[in-house]
This record gives C-alpha cells, structure tokens and sequence, in this order.
C-alpha cells in the first residue's frame, strides 16, 4: 500500500538556520504531494503541493520539489524563524485508483529557538 | 476560503457516555474524514464518507460510528466513550474525485474521564 516516510524529530534549529526535512513516498502511479502544518492546539494547515513530477511547491519560504527518480518530497527553508515551530506533515493522494484519502508520514516536531 | 468548522474545541465526558462530534463544512465538498491524533502515533483515519448516506472504515474504526446525512455536515459518535478514547479529533473535507488536498478543521481536544 501508500506509505509516507519522514524523517523523525524533534528537530531543534536556532532563529535563522537552514531547515530540511527529509520525506520519501512508496506509491503506485505517481501521487500529489503536501506538506501540512499544525500549529500548537490547532488543525492542519496546507503548507504547500506539487501534484506532477519536478514541480516545486512554495509558500511562506518553504519550498519542497517533487522528485520522481528518487521518490522524495524534502521540505526547506533558508532561514527558519521563531514562529516556524510546529508540527509539519507530509502526505500523499494516489492519482490512480479510488482512493481520496490523504496518507500521512508520522510528523517532524520543529522548534525552532531565538 | 474553505472552512471546516468542528462543534468544540474541547471536551470532556465520562466513562460510559455517548458522543457526538460534529464537522460541517461549507464549500460542497464530496469528502469527508474522521482522524485521531495521538502523541508519537501521528494522524489516524477512522472513517470516511464520500457522499451523503455513504461511509467507509478506516484504519481504526473500532468503537465509533459517524453519520453523514446532509452533504456539509459528518457527525463522529462515540457509541460508549472510553478512557483509551481520549485524543485529538480532527475532521477534514476535499473536492469529489480530484487528487486535491483536505482542508481541516480546528481540532476538538476529547478527553474521557
């Protein structure tokens, strides 16, 4: 079945610092991609996509290119900032096939220190 | 903008009582979700519908039910809450058929006692 495989936290960075966070997908077909953010005591929050091998999805400095040779989706940031800390998610949506449910990866906890 | 609105934003119940958690969302959206979310388990699917009168189990559906008789609204119902039940519920919508993303609600905080 889908799989989502992200690199495991926390992840402790100072306010400035260069952010990845690695995520790799097991997939049938080739999926869309995201990355979700959830702020303390909040929902999910679409962070950003990319839904076609090569695109490059950004949002808020975040950028994250999907890679079909070596089936990845790495999330980074050049310079992380205090308000960054969170919890960001990465997940798939098969293209093929019928179903529409996002699978996650377990999470990558980024606290991110002044 | 999309908005998933859950019905509380915390909760608390007793052993034995029956729940109902409540998501209404206001863009006409086919799909809907039940996720719990649990401290170093991630995010969890329990039940999904893809339209009205329509329900799928996910991974974990033992001990709820969901009701989803209008289009914009998925009810998640705790037939006998337990301790074990206490989590982060998290309710989420998206378009028909396409590959596109879930918008999700707030949150409700459950917490069983």
């Amino acid at each position: 079945g889908d799989s989502v495989t992200q690199m495991e936290g926390p992840v402790t960075l100072s306010e400035e610092a260069f952010l990845t966070i690695n995520c790799t997908y097991t997939a049938t077909g080739y999926p869309s991609l995201f990355w979700y953010v959830q702020y303390p005591g909040e929902g999910l929050q679409l962070l950003l996509k990319a839904t076609k091998a090569d695109d490059k999805g950004s949002n808020k400095g975040f950028e994250a290119t999907y890679r079909k040779e070596t089936t990845s989706f790495h999330l980074e940031k050049g310079s992380v900032q205090v308000s960054d800390s969170a919890v960001y998610f990465c997940a798939l949506i098969p293209l093929s096939g019928s179903a529409r449910q996002l699978t996650f990866g377990s999470g990558t906890q980024l606290t991110v220190l002044p | 903008d999309v908005k998933v609105t859950q019905s509380s934003r915390y909760l608390v119940k007793r052993t034995g009582e029956k729940v109902f958690l409540e998501c209404v969302q206001d863009m006409d959206h086919e799909n809907m979700f039940w996720y719990r979310q649990d401290p170093g388990l991630g995010l969890r699917l329990i039940y999904f519908s893809y339209d009205v009168k329509m329900k799928e189990k996910g991974d974990i559906p033992e001990g709820y039910s969901v009701s989803r008789e209008k289009k914009e609204r998925f009810s998640l119902i705790l037939e006998s809450a337990s301790t074990n039940q206490t989590s982060m519920y998290l309710c989420a919508s998206s378009k028909g058929h396409s590959n596109t993303e879930a918008f999700f609600g707030q949150g409700t905080r459950l917490t069983v006692v």
